[in-house]
């Protein structure tokens, strides 16, 4: 699976969009972005995928480049409870898989 | 859909002593379940990788004899830390996935954790 790099740590205001971006620059044909977060001592928790077009959900919306080399995951109005750390993956579709994280961005949303 | 628990959520065991953690896939068949560890302000590191009715495969540096993991059907996977030792306290994550057609095909999906604390 392609390798993926976030900045260690973001924050934002609440209420206001956060902006998370990814970089996949090796990411191959098949490969999927994943988003997952984790809120402190919980498990992760899915966000949002995509392939190549962007996609939104009732969570987030994920905005892919046209090279599919970086993405962006937008957390429109953030919320405190939005606080996590958020995991970027890239990962084939379907077949055996082996999943990974790197560390991911430390989000702050604050007041 | 697609529930993943565990139990228990979290464990104080003294040191020497095994400790059992379970992860139930709730609502669908998982024919694979991974297992995780993580350390304070640390990212997950996957342990180990259990297939339905077959051996589990462990990452590099994990002691499979240290940490028995036991995937009796397709929707419960154990994993038993034995002989605990204060540097085994953690937050153990499994996640699980049905590699078959389907609404949850492919898809992972992680159980809540449970924290070990070893004295």
């Amino acid at each position: 699976d392609a390798k993926t790099t976030q900045p260690t740590s973001m924050d934002c205001a609440e209420g206001r969009a956060a902006n998370l971006p990814c970089n996949h620059s090796t990411i191959s044909g098949n490969e999927y972005v994943y988003w997952y977060r984790q809120i402190h001592s919980q498990g992760p928790q899915y966000i949002i995928h995509g392939l190549k077009n962007n996609e939104t959900n009732e969570m987030a919306s994920l905005i892919i480049t046209e090279d599919r080399k970086s993405s962006t995951l937008i957390l429109p109005h953030a919320t405190l409870r939005d606080t996590a750390v958020y995991y970027c993956i890239v990962r084939a579709s379907g077949g055996s898989y082996i999943p990974t994280f790197g560390r991911g961005t430390s989000l702050i949303v604050h007041p | 859909g697609a529930v993943v628990s565990q139990h228990p959520s979290w464990v104080i065991c003294k040191s020497g002593t095994s400790v059992k953690i379970e992860c139930r896939s709730l609502d669908f068949q998982a024919t694979t379940m991974f297992w995780y560890r993580q350390f304070p302000k640390q990212s997950l590191m996957l342990m180990a990788t259990s297939n339905e009715g077959s051996k589990a495969t462990y990452e590099q540096g994990v002691e499979k004899d240290k940490f028995l993991i036991n995937h009796a059907s397709l929707t419960l996977s154990t994993l038993t830390v034995t002989s605990a030792h204060p540097e085994d306290s953690s937050f153990y994550i499994c996640s699980a996935s049905a590699e078959s057609s389907g609404i949850y095909s492919y898809e992972q999906y992680f159980g809540p954790g449970t924290r070990l604390t070893v004295t």
